[in-house]
Parts: C-alpha cells; structure tokens; sequence
C-alpha cells in the first residue's frame, strides 16, 4: 500500500515537556509539510521540505521545529516554547514540479496538554 | 496567512439535493484545488483546476473557475449523506519557486438522510 502514516493517533504532553509526531510516506514524494488545524478552521503551514536536510519555515514555525534525515520521513517536534499546542496536526507530501500540485495527507495527530 | 475564503461557512441540504460551494482568492494562480475532509480525519484531494481552465468534472463533482472575479465554484450533484464532510479550496500561486498551497477555511457540508 501507497501511502502517508502519522502515529501517534492521539497524544498527550505535559507542561515544558518536547513530543515528537511521526510522519512517513512511501510515495517516493520529494516534498513533505506540516500544518497545524484548530477546531473550525483551515490549516495553517508550520514547516515543509522540498529535499533532503533542508527546510523552510511556514506561517506559523514558532515553536516547533523539524528534521528531514530520510526521504521518507518527517517528525514535527512540539517544543515547550508551543504555548497553545492544542490542535490537530496533519502531514502531507507531494511531487515536486513547477508549481505546487496535488497534496497526500496523513491521518493526522491530534495533540492535547494535560 | 488565509487568502482563500469559501462560502457559505455552512451549508445544512436533504439527500439528493444539489450542493454548491464558493471559494475567492486574492493572488494569480497557477492552479487551484479543492478537498475533502470528514471529522476528526485527513484531508483527501478531489479535483485540480488550472487556471487555464474554466470547469472541470469528476463523477457527481463539477468545478468552475472565473480567474477574472478571482473565484471558483464546487458543485456536488445529488447529494447523499456520506458526503456529510467539510470541504476546503487551496490555491498554488504562480510565482515560481512557490510550494505553498494557500488554504480556505473551509465549508461545512451536512447531508441530511
């Protein structure tokens, strides 16, 4: 199967705590994205990756940060300077072409503060 | 930031109804996408209009883009609850070099059996 995964499903972080969502694809996408979803509303871009070992920071970078070691995967990691993580996180990933084409999305981390 | 703007924000239709659903945007564009998102879930790409383009369909889906007024229509055909989903437009500029897509906040769509 072709596809992009994001684990974990739900996750949990405690004050000052770092958490590292997980995002792989095995489509062979050389672009990859993170975007952050609150409730009733659009998604908003945190980072995304055209290539290995580089990428760019979105609208909303402050307190995330990201690698890109492999092709295929891309963790976000929620720093504790995140101070309203609550939100849903959504990865994707696509080809890489003149212009931006069609995006793949993972099944998405929905991330709670205890 | 959020250029595209869908409207109307909600959108409440019977079984076999027609839905329709309009999204604006503010900047040329080299292409603009419409998707698919049901609760709690990821979002999943239903159909690429470029802006050479004018109307674009896909089974009960069909797509219009009017790049004068800046704006773009989804039209779902009847209707049928498993279509009960959020729907969002996007936007990729045609500035080179630029692998932002641009998101709409997105219309919410309920089908009532």
């Amino acid at each position: 199967d072709g596809g992009i995964t994001q684990s974990p499903k739900y996750l949990f972080r405690k004050e000052g705590q770092n958490v590292t969502l997980s995002c792989e694809q095995n489509l062979n996408h050389d672009a990859m994205y993170w975007y952050r979803q609150d409730p009733g509303q659009g998604l908003r871009l945190i980072y995304y990756s055209q290539i290995v070992n580089d990428f760019q920071k979105g609208d909303i970078a402050e307190g995330y940060s990201v690698s890109r070691e492999k092709k295929e995967s891309f963790p976000l990691t929620v720093t504790s300077a995140q101070k309203n993580p609550t939100a849903f996180y959504l990865c994707a990933s696509s080809t890489l072409t003149a212009y931006q084409e069609t995006q793949y999305f993972g099944p998405g981390t929905r991330l709670l503060v205890l | 930031s959020q250029q595209g703007e869908e409207d109307p924000q909600a959108l409440s239709i019977q079984e076999g109804e027609n839905a329709t659903m309009n999204c604006s945007y503010k900047t040329s564009i080299n292409n603009l996408q419409w998707y698919r998102q049901n609760s709690g879930r990821g979002l999943v790409h239903l159909i690429l209009i470029r802006s050479n383009e004018r109307e674009k369909h896909s089974g009960r889906l069909r797509v219009t883009l009017d790049t004068s007024k800046k704006s773009s229509s989804l039209l779902i055909t009847a209707s049928r609850a498993a279509d009960t989903a959020s729907y969002f437009c996007a936007t990729a500029s045609n500035a080179g070099n630029n692998r932002k897509l641009i998101w709409g906040l997105g219309t919410s769509l309920a089908v009532n059996p």
